[in-house]
């Protein structure tokens, strides 16, 4: 069973478009979480939600909206994309938010390429 | 200047070897601190968190240094499957469980 999944694998899309990720955790984590990998490698995180709640933003252009349906999903969606967003774009979950030990496990990532 | 830092390599060395990196991070205040492992076009995964009493897991060793703000891990005995990125992770702490990520040291085991 996979812990963190995300859809789709793999985005190739225009300049402009509008397109959504998706993230499932079935670790009945409370906490969610999107990063981005950039084409350095550099990990950095976007936005973490807990239990549907927005905790963490951080300066992330307007562009980039996560949403939380339920506790057990986060999703990503980016209006207007731009060729700067091509990244690797990762979900996790941890169990809390507030335990700073607490591990976050990720998805397998969703690679975004913009054309 | 970044707020974890690691030598990116690639550090190439024999199987067998030990190989030790080396991460320091800017805020005295960070609270948690880990290695993740990064296999080529794959997630991060946590591979040991670190204390500063230093902790050991098979192979693998971690030293935290508060006073010096320093993370290192060390690795005996290289395996071939070592061979991928390590991610030196520091948590602020103060909610969010907010980790930042250093770029990543590449570690190639040959034979």
């Amino acid at each position: 069973d996979t812990a963190v999944s995300q859809t789709p694998k793999y985005l190739v899309t225009q300049m402009g478009n509008d397109k959504s990720i998706k993230c499932e955790q079935n670790l009945g984590h409370d906490t969610m979480y999107w990063y981005k990998q950039d084409s350095k490698k550099f990990l950095k995180i976007m936005f973490s939600y807990n239990n549907k709640e927005l905790i963490i933003n951080e300066t992330v252009p307007n562009r980039f909206s996560p949403k939380s349906p339920d506790k057990a999903h986060l999703n990503l969606h980016i209006n207007s994309l731009e060729l700067g967003d091509s990244a690797v774009y990762f979900c996790a979950s941890s169990l809390t938010s507030g335990a700073s030990t607490d591990t976050q496990y990720f998805g397998p990532g969703t690679r975004l390429t913009v054309l | 200047r970044k707020e974890v830092e690691q030598d990116p390599g690639p550090f190439n060395v024999p199987e067998g070897a030990t190989v030790a990196f080396n991460c320091t991070y800017s805020n005295s205040a960070s609270q948690s601190f880990f290695w993740y492992r990064q296999d080529c076009r794959k997630e991060p995964k946590l591979l040991m968190s670190v204390y500063s009493s230093g902790n050991e897991d098979g192979r693998f060793t971690a030293q935290l240094n508060r006073a010096s703000q320093y993370i290192s891990l060390l690795i005996r005995d290289s395996k071939l499957s070592d061979s991928a990125t390590y991610l030196c992770v520091v948590n602020r702490g103060g909610g969010g469980n907010k980790l930042t990520f250093g770029t990543g040291t590449q570690l190639k085991v040959e034979l």
